[in-house]
């Protein structure tokens, strides 16, 4: 599976939509990009994913650049229930096995 | 969406006892659960994945013989601690997939297992 890099941390403010940026630059051609959250002491939630069209559902969007090296989650309107750490994790079509990074913590703040 | 229970939530054992942790999938059958382990502060570790009617497949690194897995049947994993140790004290989490072929897991609410 590709590996993804995200920044460690990020702030956002209430209400105010939040881009959560991902770099897959070794993503595969049948490398879809998934999105997970956990908030603190949680199991993780499935978030969005997509293979290279832009996805939306009712709780993000996502932004897949045209050469696939590169997404963005966006959270339209975040609130404090957002605050959570953010993953982006590369799954190979056919495949369930997640492999989790560092991921993106990210502060929601009033 | 679909539900994943873990039982239970949180235990605390002396050293050297075995604890046993339950996951189930509520509302649907999952051929395939995997079990995480997440330290303070840090990312999950996937440990093994489950396979109903089969041996669990563990990850490099993992002791098949500390961390007992049982999938005996489509909606419940069970993942058992042998003579724990505080350095197995821990955040572990489990997951299943409603269909093969899916980055879509759903997960349960993670036990935490503090040995004393």
């Amino acid at each position: 599976d590709a590996k993804t890099t995200q920044p460690p941390s990020m702030d956002c403010a209430e209400g105010r939509a939040a881009n959560l940026p991902c770099n897959h630059s070794t993503i595969s051609g049948n490398e879809y990009v998934y999105w997970y959250r956990q908030i603190h002491s949680q199991g993780p939630q499935y978030i969005i994913h997509g293979l290279k069209n832009n996805e939306t559902n009712e709780m993000a969007s996502l932004i897949i650049t045209e050469d696939r090296k590169s997404s963005t989650l966006i959270l339209p309107h975040a609130t404090l229930r957002d605050t959570a750490v953010y993953y982006c994790i590369g799954v190979k079509a056919a495949g369930n096995k997640l492999t989790f990074g560092g991921g993106t913590r990210v502060l929601v703040k009033p | 969406g679909a539900v994943v229970s873990q039982h239970p939530s949180w235990v605390i054992c002396k050293s050297g006892t075995s604890v046993k942790i339950e996951c189930r999938s509520l509302d649907f059958q999952a051929t395939t659960m995997f079990w995480y382990r997440q330290f303070p502060k840090q990312s999950l570790m996937l440990m093994a994945t489950s396979n109903e009617g089969s041996k669990a497949t563990y990850e490099q690194g993992v002791e098949k013989d500390k961390f007992l897995i049982n999938h005996a049947s489509l909606t419940l994993s069970t993942l058992t601690v042998t003579s724990a140790h505080p350095e197995d004290s821990s955040f572990y989490i489990c997951s299943a997939s409603i269909a093969e072929g899916t980055g879509e897991l759903f997960f349960g609410e993670g036990s935490r297992l503090t040995v004393l």
